[in-house]
């Protein structure tokens, strides 16, 4: 079965550097997401991206963030500027249609030192 | 303010004893109510989607049903790798892109 894979599984990185995770959607899917789970909390809406633009952000998706989708496969995020409260799990999602479910990566541990 | 409420926060249950889980949403023009698993170190895991009051959707031994304020996942005699947290979230306007997570309910089953 199709799945949303991300890389790297785990990422350590000094406060202040800059990180790119990496996440490869499911192939025929048109929309994008990525969301974070600080340890023992909700999981979290960060950003949705279609049609090569973003569709919604929340308040957390601020300039220190940014996405891309540089190719017809990869989507990223960007954080700058690291802080220790960007410590948190981060899962990529995409989904097919509007009405069809999101599917989720099995997600990037993020650890700022 | 929360839209999602799951209770209980922690379940544990016999292997065989069947039970109930509470998603409680606080929003209009559901747009679709959706439930994931997420097991340890993993992402979320799609179960169900349920679009309108009365739907019933139903796999193995979960079934999701809804109504206009809350949905139940029933566990229909449980086995030991049912054992995960189980996530409700909610699609509804003005956001209609992303999904809204509930705190989740951990499922432990003993054998």
């Amino acid at each position: 079965e199709p799945e949303v894979t991300q890389t790297p599984s785990h990422q350590v990185t000094q406060m202040g550097q800059e990180v790119i995770l990496r996440c490869v959607p499911i192939s025929n899917h048109l929309y994008f997401y990525w969301y974070r789970q600080i340890l023992g909390q909700k999981v979290e809406f960060l950003v949705s991206f279609y049609n090569n633009e973003i569709s919604e952000k929340s308040e957390i998706f601020d300039d220190q963030f940014s996405v891309e989708r540089p190719d017809g496969s990869n989507f990223t995020l960007k954080i700058r500027s690291t802080k220790l409260e960007d410590s948190a799990m981060y899962f990529c999602a995409s989904r097919q249609g509007s009405s069809q479910p999101q599917h989720f990566g099995d997600g990037t541990r993020l650890s700022i030192l | 303010e929360d839209q999602v409420t799951q209770s209980p926060e922690a379940l544990r249950l016999q292997e065989g004893e069947s039970s109930s889980l509470n998603c409680s949403y606080t929003v209009s023009g559901l747009r679709g109510l959706f439930w994931y698993r997420q097991d340890p170190g993993k992402g979320p895991e799609f179960l169900f989607t349920l679009y309108s009051a009365g739907e019933e959707k139903e796999k193995e031994r979960l079934k999701a049903t809804l109504t206009k304020k809350e949905s139940f996942l029933h566990i229909t005699a449980p086995k030991p790798e049912d054992s995960a947290t189980y996530l409700c979230a909610v699609q509804a306007p003005p956001n209609d892109y992303k999904l809204s997570f509930g705190a989740g309910t951990t499922v432990t089953v003993r054998a």
